[in-house]
Order: structure tokens, then C-alpha cells, then sequence
């Protein structure tokens, strides 16, 4: 199975701020890499598909990069609602695996 | 406005069987997989089965498979997840998800919990 690593588990920043979360996954998944948004006692939202393609009617704070092993989201100006657990998920290979989630507060 | 509908969790002995349904509108069912995901509680997301949009092929990881059966119904809209065998590593909110081609989750339920306890 292929493993994803996030980091960090946790992560407390100020509004209008800029955050950075990564993900690592064990072997290439060729950008196959979805990020989800699960805000507090919420079913979780996909935000970004295909590594990078921001999904409709997320904000264009929102974005995703990265390729082979290693990828990122980032959240411009921190704003009080993006408040979330984040998961990153790849769909290269079967069984789909989640990285861990990053609990992300406000500071 | 897509809508996606669980029912069936509660509460259930190790060992019994539970099934889960969901429905779906908004939106054309039998155009889309669909995916159940779990979520233990406080704990993080697991990908649980996933049918193709005809129902002709399913997939499932090691950890439910033989258990679980992913089945639907596309003249009804409605998804089922039947557990059988069911353990308590078993319990968390399960998710009904609409699934674009296998790749990514685009739509995903309220969820149902289901909780595996004498």
C-alpha cells in the first residue's frame, strides 16, 4: 500500500497569514493527489483534485502543487472559517489511501 | 444541488450484520461511481469500497474484503454497503461519496455511525 505522510499533525497560524501543508507519499503517485477540508463536526469537502485543480467554488486562496512524491496546499490570507482538518488522499494506486490529516487553529 | 442521503448505522454485536443505504439526487446516478469512506472517531479517513457507475466491478481493501459488499440500485438512486462479520474496528461514521472515475471524492454525505459493541 502506499503511504502518506503529513505534515504537520498540527498547525496554529494568525488570519491573514499564509500555511503551508505537505504531503508525502511512499512512491511516485504521479500527481494523483486529491486534499479534502473537513471543518469541525462536518463531513469533509474535496478542495483540489489532480494535485493542482482547485475544485468549483473553492477559494482561489486555495492551492495545490507538487509532482512525484512530494505536494503541497496552501492557504493564502488565513481567513476565521478555514479552520479545518486537512486530508490528502492518493488515487494512484488501489487500496486509496489518506495521509494523516493537519488539524489547522487560529493563533 | 447534489445530495447524498445514509441511513441504516447504529448500534450492533460483534459479529452481527448492519447494511447501510444512501441516496442520491441531483444529479445523474448511473453516470458516477460511488464510495463508501469511514471515519473512526477522532481519527482519520479510510477508504471502505467503490462501485463503477454500471455496478459491474467492485473494489475493496484487504481490511473489509469478503466482509463488505458495495451494491446499488441505479433505477432507485441508492447505494448500499452490506457489513457482515462486523467488528469493533468497524465502528466509526461511515460516508456515502460520489466518486469521479476512481480518482477523487467529489460529493460526500453527512454520514451514518455505526457502532460494533456488546
Amino acid at each position: 500500500d502506499i503511504q502518506m505522510t503529513q505534515s504537520p499533525a498540527s498547525l496554529s497560524a494568525s488570519l491573514g497569514e499564509t500555511v503551508t501543508i505537505e504531503c508525502l507519499a511512499s512512491e511516485d503517485i504521479y500527481s494523483n493527489l486529491a486534499w479534502y477540508q473537513q471543518k469541525p463536526g462536518k463531513s469533509p469537502q474535496l478542495l483540489i483534485y489532480y494535485a493542482n485543480s482547485l475544485n468549483d467554488g473553492v477559494p482561489s486562496r486555495f492551492s495545490g502543487s507538487g509532482s512525484g512524491t512530494q505536494y503541497s496546499l496552501k492557504i493564502n490570507s488565513l481567513q476565521s472559517e478555514d479552520v479545518s482538518i486537512y486530508f490528502c488522499q492518493q488515487n494512484y494506486d488501489s487500496p486509496r489511501t489518506f495521509g494523516g490529516g493537519t488539524k489547522l487553529e487560529l493563533k | 444541488e447534489v445530495q447524498l442521503v445514509e441511513t441504516g448505522g447504529g448500534l450492533v454485536q460483534p459479529g452481527r450484520s448492519l447494511k447501510l443505504s444512501c441516496v442520491a439526487s441531483g444529479f445523474t446516478f448511473n453516470n458516477y461511481w460511488m464510495s463508501w469512506t469511514r471515519q473512526a472517531p477522532g481519527k482519520g479517513l479510510e477508504w471502505v469500497a467503490s462501485i463503477t457507475n454500471s455496478g459491474g466491478s467492485t473494489y475493496y481493501p484487504d481490511s473489509v474484503k469478503g466482509r463488505f459488499t458495495i451494491s446499488r440500485d441505479n433505477a432507485q438512486n441508492t447505494l448500499y454497503l452490506q457489513m457482515n462479520s462486523l467488528r469493533s474496528e468497524d465502528t466509526a461514521t461511515y460516508y456515502c461519496t460520489r466518486d469521479y472515475d476512481g480518482y477523487y471524492l467529489d460529493y460526500w454525505g453527512q454520514g451514518v455511525m455505526v457502532t460494533v459493541s456488546s
